[in-house]
């Protein structure tokens, strides 16, 4: 299976709000409402920020969003802050396996 | 407190076996998956496979089938990926992880390891 498509870049201002698409097929995004998010600051393993499309794990700010539609689900970071600059991946749950996107490197100007 | 605990870093020639390890602590092992992610320098995240050591069932990515062996011991609660024969391209840090929902495949990954760096040159 492919990975999935993210956008190799996303920036924006502080304070600002920013969206990072995910898009797959019907067999991994589409099929199953599994779709987790990843932040990975450098020389860090990632962390998780977002699991089944929209659930915040404890801990994790509420200013980071998830949705979904269709094929493609997406990453929200309101209120846009400097320790948010990190590369971003989504991921998502397929029938025998799973899949990881492209990952997006997200800068705060 | 969970934790999964890689072993440290390896350099291998080509054509050389390897076994890297992840012991799990500080939950009940045999009820959550685990798997393994690659990420090569500088390159995204790889989903490379995944196990339930309650049973053993084990799921790779079609691209690391037949590429890496996935194992668990369920009596010293630890993980491992293997390979038969190193190929500089496997040069990568290799993450272990721990699927959230338990019993599930779902949820996300929600514990990493440190990484295990494997290095592959002649």
């Amino acid at each position: 299976q492919s990975a999935l498509t993210q956008p190799a870049s996303v920036s924006g201002s502080p304070g600002q709000s920013i969206t990072i698409s995910c898009t797959g097929t019907s067999s991994d995004v589409g099929g199953y409402n599994y779709v987790s998010w990843y932040q990975q600051l450098p020389g860090k393993a990632p962390k998780l920020m977002i699991y089944d499309v929209s659930n915040r794990p404890s801990g994790v700010s509420n200013r980071f969003s998830g949705s979904k539609s269709g094929n493609t689900a997406s990453l929200t970071i309101s209120g846009l802050q400097a320790d948010d600059e990190a590369d971003y991946y989504c991921s998502s749950y397929t029938i025998n396996s799973g899949v990881f996107g492209t990952g997006t490197k997200v800068t705060v100007l | 407190e969970v934790q999964l605990v890689q072993s440290g870093a390896e350099v291998k020639k080509p054509g050389e076996s390897l076994k890297i390890s992840c012991k799990g602590s500080g939950y009940s092992f045999t009820t959550y998956w685990i798997g393994w992610v690659r990420q090569k320098a500088g390159k995204g995240l790889e989903w490379m496979g995944i196990i339930y050591p309650g049973d053993s069932d084990t799921r790779y990515s079609p691209s690391f089938q037949g590429q890496v062996t996935i194992s668990a011991d369920k009596s010293t609660s630890t993980a491992y990926l293997q390979w038969s024969s190193l190929k500089a391209s496997d040069t990568a840090m290799y993450y272990c992880v721990r699927g959230r929902s338990v019993a599930a495949r779902t949820g996300g990954f929600d514990y990493w390891g440190q990484g295990t760096l494997v290095t592959v040159s002649s």
